[in-house]
C-alpha cells in the first residue's frame, strides 16, 4: 500500500529553526513536495524535490533521499506566522497525483 | 495570473440530499485539475482528477461523482449524501509540479 509519516505535532520557539520529517512508501516515485495550511485556509505550495538534495528557498529548505524513501522541510528563524499545519506529498507516478501525508502541526511559541 | 473559484464557501445538507460543488479556474487553459477532501485534522485524499474535458478518473470509489463539461470548470456531485461526505473540499490545478488550491467548500451533512 502506499503510506506517508509524518510526526502529528511540533512546537518551538520563535526564532528557532525546525525539522519536520516525512517518510514514505510507495508503488513509485517521482517526486516530494511540501504544502502549507493555515488553520480554515487551503493548502499552498512550499517546496518539491525530484532529486536528491537540498532546495532552498528564502526561510524553507526541504531535503530528499530517494535512497532512504525520506524527505524533509527544514524552517528556520521561526516567526509566529508559521503556526500551521504541513503536507509532505508524494507523486507515484507519471500522472502528476498526489498522495498526501496526514500533516504535521507546527505550533510557534513566543 | 491564474485564479481558482470554488463555491458555495459552507454548506450544511441533510442526509439523502444532492450536492454539486463547483470549481472555475481564469487565466489558463486545458489545465489538470483535482477534487479533494479534507476529514478535519486530517490530510488530503484525492477523489478525482481530470486532463481534460470529459476525462475523469476516480480515485476513491464511493457516492461521489464528478464531471468536466468545459475546460475550466470541474464539478463534484452526488445524488444522495452520507453523513461521511462532510468535510473540507478543495480544488486544485497543476502547474508543473505544483499544485494550486481554491478557497474550500466546507460540507457538513446533518
Amino acid at each position: 500500500g502506499q503510506s506517508l509519516e509524518q510526526p502529528s505535532e511540533v512546537t518551538a520557539v520563535e526564532g528557532a529553526i525546525v525539522q519536520i520529517n516525512c517518510t514514505y512508501q510507495t508503488s513509485g516515485f517521482y517526486g516530494l513536495s511540501w504544502y502549507q495550511q493555515h488553520d480554515g485556509g487551503a493548502p499552498t505550495f512550499l517546496s518539491y524535490n525530484g532529486l536528491d538534495g537540498l532546495e532552498e528557498t528564502g526561510r524553507f529548505s526541504s531535503f530528499l533521499s530517494r535512497s532512504d524513501s525520506y524527505g524533509y522541510l527544514l524552517l528556520q528563524e521561526l516567526q509566529m506566522k508559521d503556526s500551521a499545519s504541513y503536507f509532505c506529498a508524494v507523486r507515484d507516478d507519471s500522472s502528476y497525483k498526489l498522495i498526501f501525508g496526514s500533516g504535521t502541526r507546527l505550533l510557534v511559541r513566543p | 495570473s491564474q485564479t481558482i473559484h470554488q463555491w458555495p464557501a459552507t454548506l450544511v445538507q441533510p442526509v439523502g440530499s444532492p450536492l454539486s460543488l463547483e470549481c472555475t479556474v481564469e487565466g489558463t487553459s486545458n489545465p489538470n485539475l483535482y477534487w479533494y477532501r479534507q476529514a478535519a485534522g486530517r490530510g488530503l485524499q484525492l477523489l478525482f482528477y481530470s486532463v481534460g474535458i470529459g476525462q475523469i478518473s476516480s480515485e476513491v470509489p464511493q457516492n461521489l461523482s464528478a464531471s468536466r463539461p468545459q475546460d475550466r470548470q470541474f464539478i463534484l456531485s452526488s445524488k444522495k449524501l452520507l453523513l461521511s461526505d462532510s468535510g473540507f473540499y478543495l480544488c486544485a490545478w497543476r502547474a508543473n509540479y505544483e499544485q494550486y488550491f481554491g478557497p474550500g467548500t466546507r460540507l457538513t451533512v446533518t
